[in-house]
């Protein structure tokens, strides 16, 4: 089975442009997360959704982040305009209901703004 | 609320060694427990994880933990470390059996050395 497919793997984009990060999660799962990782601040949760709904967004820095989730199987992080201390590595991540909260992780979008 | 605590951000072991990578949790209800591991450049697997059957849980590559309700821990052990072994390692707890699906709370990660 695929897992949770993510793109880019990496992207350079200089300060005040937007980014889009997309993920897809694995088929059949209700919840989809995005987290944030830095050597600074560790794995930071952002934002998840159930049934395609923001559930939580508490994590996300400030108005320069959204997410959407449009369907089951797509969801996109977007950061508009970038600065340089957005640079992190972003996880998106998918859980199915009634499968004990196990979490599955993508390999990661690895973002430098420059 | 539920909170994680891995003691030790660093530890280094030698080939051989025993692994053992401490956690503590808290939890106002009966937690579900979670072991992960990150090797450089990639996102986070699954090691293994504790949904209140057997208190030991085996996990992949010869880990397991024991999960003890009495210290709040469910710390990883390894008998003999090897170089593959090198990564990060981060605990997790959410709510159990009944209590709401959702997000895991993760501790902030230890990252494992393995010397030859």
């Amino acid at each position: 089975d695929a897992g949770v497919i993510q793109s880019p793997r990496h992207e350079v984009t200089e300060m005040g442009q937007e980014v889009t990060l997309r993920c897809k999660p694995i088929s059949g799962h209700d919840y989809l997360f995005w987290y944030r990782q830095t050597m600074m601040r560790g794995l930071e949760l952002l934002i998840y959704f159930n049934n395609n709904v923001p559930i939580d967004d508490s994590g996300m820095p400030e108005d320069r982040f959204s997410a959407k989730m449009p369907n089951a199987s797509f969801s996109t992080l977007k950061i508009q305009p970038s600065e340089p201390r957005d640079s992190a590595v972003y996880f998106c991540a998918s859980s199915q209901t009634g499968t004990g909260n196990t979490i599955y992780f993508g390999e990661g979008s690895w973002l430098t703004v420059v | 609320a539920q909170s994680v605590t891995q003691l030790g951000s660093h530890v280094s072991v030698s080939e051989g060694a025993l692994v053992l990578l401490r956690c503590n949790y808290s939890s106002s209800v009966p937690p579900y427990l979670f072991w992960y591991v990150q090797y450089p450049n990639q996102g986070l697997q699954l090691l293994l994880k504790y949904t209140s059957a057997a208190t030991l849980v085996k996990g992949i590559n010869g880990f397991e933990a024991e999960f003890k309700k009495s210290e709040t821990s469910f710390h990883l052990t390894k008998p003999s470390a090897h170089m593959s072994d090198a990564a990060e390692y981060f605990c997790a707890v959410s709510e159990g059996y009944g209590g709401s699906q959702g997000n895991l709370i993760f501790g902030k990660g230890t990252k494992l050395s393995v010397k030859p």
